[in-house]
């Protein structure tokens, strides 16, 4: 069974500042994908990465495959960045995702 | 709108009582989960079909819970004698299946709330 950890679980910042989650996982994976969910429920797909760094406008994911662990930057923080960021991982051979607790992120004005 | 739907978005039902969702995954898709999700918690797998085959069952999936997907397209998820811990948001998410792995996408949830 992988276990992912991620951290902060509660991050408050404000506005312009440079926010990094970070996750964790313990057992060698196939990809991993952060994930956007805002109040109401709905997620949203971030980044699906196996290797390397990809970014997508402020948004930048990086992974580190022998070290098991992945970060999500924010740069340019703004208000609407406000959401819980969720990592996940498929397993080698799997299909299903197993999830990360969330972090909450908060970007005051 | 050509996204994963479910229904309904919100569902309060008496402790006892069963209820059922339904999730209508992207047209294309052949591949269908179903996740859930508890308040500050990540979500957890319940199950997974490929077309109309339900491929994987998580221990979660007690013996109350009963999925479908009778022709390959939506899914339903159906809890029987509801109880309080059953309270969370149901995901449902699709995606392709082929030679190489492609990402899920999800739906909006539904959340349950049991009294």
């Amino acid at each position: 069974k992988n276990e992912v950890e991620q951290s902060p679980q509660n991050l408050t910042a404000q506005e312009g500042e440079f926010i990094t989650i970070n996750c964790s996982y313990s057992v060698g994976i196939s990809a991993l994908h952060w994930l956007q969910q805002h109040p109401g429920g709905g997620i949203v797909s971030l980044f699906m990465l196996s290797s390397g760094k990809k970014k997508h406008g402020r948004l930048i994911a990086t992974i580190n495959i022998q070290e098991k662990h992945s970060s999500l930057h924010i740069t340019a923080s703004h208000p609407r960045d406000s959401a819980v960021y969720i990592c996940a991982v498929r397993n080698q051979g799997a299909q299903k995702l197993v999830f990360g607790q969330g972090t909450r992120l908060t970007i005051n004005p | 709108d050509t996204g994963v739907s479910q229904d309904p978005r919100h569902k309060i039902t008496k402790r006892g009582q069963n209820v059922t969702f339904r999730c209508d995954p992207i047209s294309e898709h052949n591949r269908l989960y179903w996740y859930r999700q508890t308040l500050g918690q990540g979500p957890e797998f319940l199950t997974y079909f490929q077309n109309e085959a339900q491929l994987e069952k998580s221990r979660l999936l007690s013996d109350r819970f009963s999925a479908e997907r009778p022709k390959g397209s939506f899914s339903t998820l159906e809890i029987q004698r509801t109880e309080q811990g059953d309270s969370a948001m149901y995901l449902c998410a699709s995606s392709f299946s082929g030679g190489t792995y492609y990402e899920q996408y999800f739906g909006p949830g539904t959340r349950l709330t049991v009294t």
